[in-house]
């Protein structure tokens, strides 16, 4: 069974460049996390949406991060324009949420490596 | 206050000895359930195993056990006959389910290296 699938796996840009991660979920998950994880804060949930709806968007540092899931398959993540302090692992995650079946794992994916330079 | 605590920057330990993780949690939802995951030098967030604050008896799965004391708001990882491939980070991780937010909660990890 595929896993969360995420691209790329490394990016390298320069300050002020839009940069787009992607993300691709199990299939039949219908939540999805995107994650930040840096030396300094280590893991935090940036926005996760279910069914395809941002539902808590209060992790996304500023607004220059903006996220979209136009389909129950495809995420992504969107820095413009980009800072070196961006620089970090983001990963996706995703999880099956079933209303009233208690918690569910999560998922994640190999995680995207960005450094802007 | 941290609602993840990981007391073990790094641990040292001999390959097929035991190790216990330390995690302690902070939460007043009755219902919310715990997660350690495992991180290798190659980056991936690799799940490990889950507790359920309703569950009855402590997770097992495979060489990981879980020791929950819900009294203490504790919920350390067993890893028992520990290998060289147990080297990496671990995340102890809470997901409350009456926050209203359904996105994990990480402790800052903790480095095992097991050592031949």
């Amino acid at each position: 069974d595929a896993g969360v699938i995420q691209s790329p796996r490394h990016e390298v840009t320069e300050m002020g460049q839009e940069v787009t991660l992607r993300c691709k979920p199990i299939s039949g998950h219908n939540s999805l996390f995107w994650y930040r994880q840096t030396m300094m804060r280590g893991l935090e949930l940036l926005i996760y949406f279910n069914n395809n709806v941002p539902i808590d968007d209060s992790g996304m540092p500023e607004d220059r991060f903006s996220a979209k899931m136009p389909n129950a398959s495809f995420s992504t993540l969107k820095i413009q324009p980009s800072e070196p302090r961006d620089s970090a692992v983001y990963f996706c995650a995703s999880t099956l949420g079933v209303q009233g079946a208690g918690i569910r794992t999560q998922y994640f994916g190999p995680g995207t490596r960005l450094l802007v330079l | 206050a941290q609602k993840i605590t990981q007391t073990q920057p790094g641990m040292f330990v001999q390959e097929k000895e035991a190790v216990t993780l330390d995690c302690t949690y902070d939460t007043s939802d009755p219902s919310y359930g715990l997660f350690w995951y495992k991180q290798p030098s190659s980056g991936e967030m690799i799940f490990l195993i889950y507790q359920g604050s309703y569950d009855q008896q402590n997770a097992t799965e495979g060489r990981y056990s879980l020791n929950f004391q819900k009294a203490r708001k504790s919920a350390n990882l067993v890893i028992s006959a520990s290998q060289l491939g147990d080297s990496a980070m671990y995340f102890c991780a809470m997901r409350e389910q009456g926050g209203g937010a359904d996105g994990l909660t990480f402790g800052k990890g903790t480095h095992l290296i097991i050592q031949p």
